[in-house]
């Protein structure tokens, strides 16, 4: 079946503008996450969805990041005025049930560049 | 907090030679271990895991075990491949589920 879908795939913005990424998950999975992968850094966790309960926000970096789940399904992360340290690679990930046993699905990613 | 400590790279094999990528973590719980595989323009993916303390997770000839005494869960291979170049990154995830710990990824080549 499809696998976890992110769009755009690369997107340039000026410092200043906001942006906003969507994740598409797979079809039943209760559990999203979104990362950031800098250059040279691991995966650094950003927010986590599990069902309808409220989200996990603990690595969101700053109160210009923020993300939504809509219906359980599609979410989306926005950065409000951006600035260059914020350029990274974005990426989702869904699991089944969100369990700590769960394998996580990623998506392709979500290349930022903030001029 | 908990985390994650792999080794730095890059690694750069010949073909056939035995690979140990060490990994080590730090957890308050009884975390679960994950090791991930990003090949060349591909996404993320699950290369194998284990859930408790002496499971050893296995796939596509690679190996990890669950050491709980020495915190570890280094990867081994007997023989890589060439096809075998990626990004390899140890991962482990709380009891919760909520949060998943990366490592900064060892990056892998394997010259013919």
């Amino acid at each position: 079946g499809a696998g976890v879908s992110q769009s755009p795939s690369n997107k340039v913005t000026e410092k200043g503008k906001d942006v906003e990424l969507r994740c598409d998950p797979i079809s039943g999975h209760t559990a999203l996450y979104w990362y950031r992968q800098s250059l040279g850094q691991g995966l650094e966790f950003l927010i986590y969805f599990q069902g309808n309960s409220a989200p996990d926000k603990s690595g969101l970096p700053s109160d210009r990041f923020s993300a939504e789940r809509t219906g359980g399904s599609v979410s989306t992360l926005t950065i409000q005025r951006t600035q260059q340290e914020d350029s990274a690679v974005y990426l989702c990930a869904s699991s089944q049930a969100g369990s700590s046993t769960d394998t996580q699905y990623f998506g392709p990613g979500t290349r930022l560049t903030v001029l | 907090g908990d985390s994650v400590t792999q080794m730095e790279g890059p690694v750069t094999l010949s073909e056939e030679a035995f690979l140990t990528i060490n990994c080590t973590y730090t957890a308050t719980g009884y975390p679960s271990l994950f090791w991930y595989v990003q090949y060349p323009g591909e996404g993320l993916q699950l290369l194998l895991k284990a859930t408790k303390a002496d499971d050893k997770g296995s796939n596509k000839g690679f190996e990890a075990t669950y050491r709980k005494e020495t915190t570890s869960f280094h990867l081994e291979k007997g023989s890589v491949q060439v096809s075998d170049s990626a990004v390899y990154f140890c991962a482990l995830s709380d009891r919760g589920g909520n949060q998943f710990y990366f490592g900064t990824g060892t990056s892998l080549t394997v010259i013919p």
